[in-house]
């Protein structure tokens, strides 16, 4: 099974400000990566695809980078509204795995 | 619009089974891949299982292989997860979600199943 390792456990940054999170895959997932947001009580929303692009409706100030083993979920001028959990899940072998998480916490 | 309602879970002892339903709408469900994802309290999340859209093959996490089973009636639009051998490690929210191409683009709200005695 492919292990995704997520840092930092615990993200703090001020509003207005940019945030990155890693995913890194024990092996190669190619772009078959994902970026899932979840807020305390709430069903997780999918964020990006592709590893690089955005859901339908997701805000530009998200973005996504990587290929193979090493990605990174990048959220510009951070907005009250995106300090959550964010979790990464590959889909590129079976059993699908996530993330632990990262929670972007208000600084 | 796209909506999915799971039910069915709540309090089991351990070594009994329980099945979970998901309804669904507002989108064509015979022609989508469906999951099974749960969460622990106070956890990350845990891929469970999938079922191809016709329901044609299934694939399970090991922590639950030979002990869960997902299917799907599509002409009820209804995603099923037979649970059975219940341990305490299985309590957690568990969540339908449908699949495009491996990533899982709607969710429902979640059902949450309690192993306890």
């Amino acid at each position: 099974e492919i292990v995704m390792t997520q840092s930092p456990a615990t993200l703090s940054v001020s509003p207005g400000e940019r945030a990155a999170l890693s995913c890194r895959a024990s092996q190669s997932v190619s772009s078959n990566l994902a970026w899932y947001q979840q807020k305390p009580g709430q069903a997780p929303r999918l964020l990006i695809y592709g590893a690089s692009t955005r859901a339908t409706g997701i805000p530009a100030r998200f973005s996504g980078s990587g290929s193979g083993t090493e990605f990174t979920l990048t959220i510009n001028s951070l907005q009250s509204e995106d300090f959550a959990v964010y979790y990464c899940q590959q889909y590129n072998n079976w059993p699908y795995t996530f993330g632990q998480g990262t929670k972007l916490e208000i600084k | 619009q796209v909506q999915l309602v799971e039910s069915g879970g709540g309090v089991v002892q351990p070594g009994r089974s329980l099945r979970l339903s998901c309804a669904a709408s507002g989108f064509t469900f015979s022609s989508f891949g469906m999951h099974w994802v749960r969460q622990a309290p106070g956890k990350g999340l845990e891929w469970v299982a999938v079922i191809w859209y016709d329901g044609s093959n299934k694939v399970y996490a090991d922590s639950v292989k030979g002990r869960f089973t997902i299917s799907r009636d599509n002409s009820k639009n209804t995603l099923y997860l037979q649970m059975s051998s219940l341990r305490a490690e299985d309590t957690a929210v568990y969540f339908c979600a449908r699949d495009i191409s491996g990533m899982i683009d709607c969710w429902g709200q979640g059902t949450l199943v309690t192993v306890s005695s």
